[in-house]
């Protein structure tokens, strides 16, 4: 079964510390995204990725980092940075970004507390 | 103090009837649009996709409209289940960055389903 697993599903952590989210697809989709939501909002783009080695940081980067060193992985780090951390946050794929479906992940929670 | 989110638009439709659910899209440039389904707790599912060049696309259930004059998606879905609730989410293919950074995503309408 292709697709993207994301992990965990529900995370929890005290403010100031970072905590990394996992992303892997084994669609052989060369672009990734990263997607925040919050209760009642529509998905605000964090970074995105077109190739390995090679990422931009999308509407409100500011407070994460990511890395792409596979294709299959793009994980998201969330810093003691990030003002409001806590949401549901969104990774997906592409096959050719801007004319196909972005593939979606099933999601992490993460609670700040 | 506290935040209150915003409230989704809501459409309730009785078990059997069809739906519509509209999308007002931003950019005119835009020239590929996605519906997409999620259900509480999971990732958006696809649904289906239209082109500029067509106005009309039908899947199982499922007809989207598009007209690029008003800048308007509209997502048909014939004999609505109890499994239809959901958010559903339309997307257009042009961000600043010209659609290789992903797509823009409406706010969502929340349909619900009266059995």
């Amino acid at each position: 079964d292709g697709g993207i697993t994301q992990s965990p599903k529900y995370l929890f952590r005290k403010e100031g510390q970072n905590v990394t989210l996992s992303c892997e697809q084994n669609l052989n989709h060369d672009a990734m995204y990263w997607y925040r939501q919050d209760p009642g909002q529509g998905l605000r783009l964090i970074y995105y990725s077109q190739i390995v080695n090679d990422f931009q940081k999308g509407d409100i980067a500011e407070g994460y980092s990511v890395s792409r060193e596979k294709k299959e992985s793009f994980p998201l780090t969330v810093t003691s940075a990030q003002k409001n951390p806590t949401a549901f946050y969104l990774c997906a794929s592409s096959t050719t970004p801007g004319n196909s479906p972005l593939h979606f992940g099933n999601g992490t929670r993460l609670t700040v507390t | 103090g506290e935040s209150v989110g915003l409230h989704l638009p809501t459409l309730s439709v009785q078990e059997g009837d069809n739906s519509i659910i509209n999308c007002a899209y931003s950019n005119s440039a835009s020239d590929y649009f996605i519906w997409y389904k999620q259900e509480s707790g999971k990732g958006p599912q696809f649904i289906i996709d239209i082109r500029s060049n067509m106005d009309k696309r039908q899947g199982q259930r499922v007809t989207v409209l598009l007209n690029k004059t008003v800048k308007h998606l509209s997502l048909q879905i014939a004999a609505t289940q109890p499994g239809d609730s959901a958010v559903y989410f339309c997307a257009e293919n042009i961000r600043s960055g010209g659609g290789a950074d992903g797509l823009t995503f409406g706010k969502g309408t929340h349909l619900i389903i009266q059995p």
